[in-house]
């Protein structure tokens, strides 16, 4: 059964501090991808990676940044947690060169305090 | 700019019927169109895919339709069931960097189907 797994369910941090959010697929997939969700706004990317090493931004990058040094895995890290990254994040990952579906992690609550 | 427009309000439905979801766009020029389901705490999950050149794909109790011409895909649910009840998201897919294909999602609509 396919699989991506984050680290996290739910995460409470304080503003200022670095967060690292981490997420790993175990399909062989080239392309990664994080989102932010919240009510009313939908998915939003934030940061795509279609290679290790490679990343593009999304709609919203900024206050982010992402690292992929391997192909199963991609990070993202928020430099200085703020209030207003409180948020719903979820990873996906999709074959590149063709269209296929996302696979979705489970996601991660994030709460900046 | 480019927009993806999904009802916003939830749509509440009696069992047994067919639920209809619109998903509405402008400004974009898609070569395909995805929709996925997803339930409260949970990531998408993937249901259909459909070309610019397929007017209709079905799959089970479900069927999408996609109108260039319109702007718009249509998503249906025959002889909706209580567990159907989610909220469901159109996404439309563009060419983008390194040979990938990004989807852009809508903000959903929300299915409620009562007993």
């Amino acid at each position: 059964d396919v699989k991506v797994t984050q680290s996290s369910r739910y995460l409470v941090k304080r503003t200022g501090e670095k967060v690292f959010l981490e997420c790993v697929q175990d399909m062989d997939h080239e392309n990664m991808f994080w989102y932010r969700q919240d009510p009313g706004l939908g998915l939003r990317l934030i940061y795509f990676s279609y290679d290790v090493k490679m990343k593009e931004k999304g709609d919203i990058p900024e206050g982010y940044s992402v690292s992929r040094e391997k192909k199963e895995r991609f990070s993202l890290i928020l430099e200085s947690a703020s209030t207003n990254q409180t948020s719903m994040y979820l990873c996906a990952s999709n074959e590149r060169d063709v269209v296929r579906e996302q696979y979705f992690g489970p996601g991660t609550r994030l709460t900046v305090t | 700019s480019q927009k993806i427009e999904q009802n916003s309000e939830a749509l509440n439905i009696q069992e047994g019927k067919t639920a209809t979801l619109t998903c509405n766009y402008t400004n974009y020029s898609p070569a395909y169109l995805q929709w996925y389901r997803q339930d409260p705490g949970r990531g998408p999950v993937f249901l259909l895919l459909i070309r610019e050149n397929e007017k209709e794909k079905r799959k089970e109790r479900l069927k999408v339709t996609f109108d260039t011409t319109l702007k718009q895909s249509l998503f249906h649910i025959t002889a909706s069931q209580p567990a159907d009840s989610a909220t469901y998201l159109c996404a439309l897919v563009v060419p983008a960097s390194g040979g990938s294909y990004i989807p852009t999602f809508g903000r959903g609509t929300s299915l409620i189907v009562h007993p």
